[in-house]
């Protein structure tokens, strides 16, 4: 089985301050790369994706950057606030006609005021 | 429009009982997907369907079955409960016709299996 690691586990960051994510994943031929966030009682919700043509991609305060050479990818929310408080999944998309992803571990982040 | 739903919202079973989780999309979706989320374990796919009357398995298959009912509606059933499946149970839905690989996610099902 593929896999996307993912890290850290849990995230403390102060409000205005900036909070990262990582992932690493093995298989080449990954092709798309999405970030979900999940709020507390609720599913995941696409944030924001990247594909490897690029190295970054930016949408307001969330970037996403890809090192491809490295097979790693991560998220940065710039300027945390208190409402990014939620779990972030990073995922893969491996390919086929079904759309199918593999999801990371997750990263719970809490942001202090 | 609702998007994808999910019933129960909670539900509290019997080691040995069984149940069906229901799901359904009014987004004309193609594919539907069934995941567990775990603490620390992330998303795992049990079973999807790329299309109405096609069904296979996921990463964690086991103690589960699913049925592609029509294009809406995707159940997951749990015939003999045991507490290993005490998890958080999403259901997603794709559009396979779009290349932009979003998944939308239903509020989840609690289950509890004592």
């Amino acid at each position: 089985q593929q896999q996307v690691k993912q890290s850290p586990q849990s995230l403390i960051v102060q409000k205005g301050g900036i909070s990262i994510i990582n992932c690493a994943y093995e298989n080449t031929a990954f092709d798309y790369f999405p970030w979900y966030q999940q709020f507390p009682g609720k599913g995941p919700a696409l944030l924001i994706a990247i594909r490897p043509d690029v190295s970054e991609k930016k949408e307001g305060r969330f970037t996403i950057s890809f090192n491809k050479s490295a097979k790693q990818f991560s998220l940065h929310i710039m300027d945390s606030q208190p409402g990014d408080s939620a779990t972030y999944f990073c995922a893969s998309y491996y390919g086929g006609a079904t759309n199918k992803l593999i999801f990371g571990t997750g990263t719970l982040l809490a942001v202090q005021p | 429009n609702a998007g994808v739903t999910q019933t129960p919202k909670f539900q509290v079973l019997k080691t040995g009982q069984s149940m069906t989780l229901q799901c359904a999309q009014d987004m004309n979706h193609n594919s539907m997907y069934w995941y567990r989320q775990d603490p620390g374990m992330g998303l795992r796919l049990i079973y999807y369907s790329a299309s109405e009357g096609t069904t296979d398995k996921g990463e964690v298959p086991n103690g589960y079955n699913v049925s592609r009912l029509n294009k809406r509606e995707f159940s997951l059933r749990l015939e003999s409960a045991a507490p290993s499946q005490t998890s958080v149970y999403f259901c997603a839905s794709s559009d396979t016709g779009q290349r932009n690989y979003e998944q939308y996610f239903g509020p989840g099902t609690r289950l509890t299996v004592t």
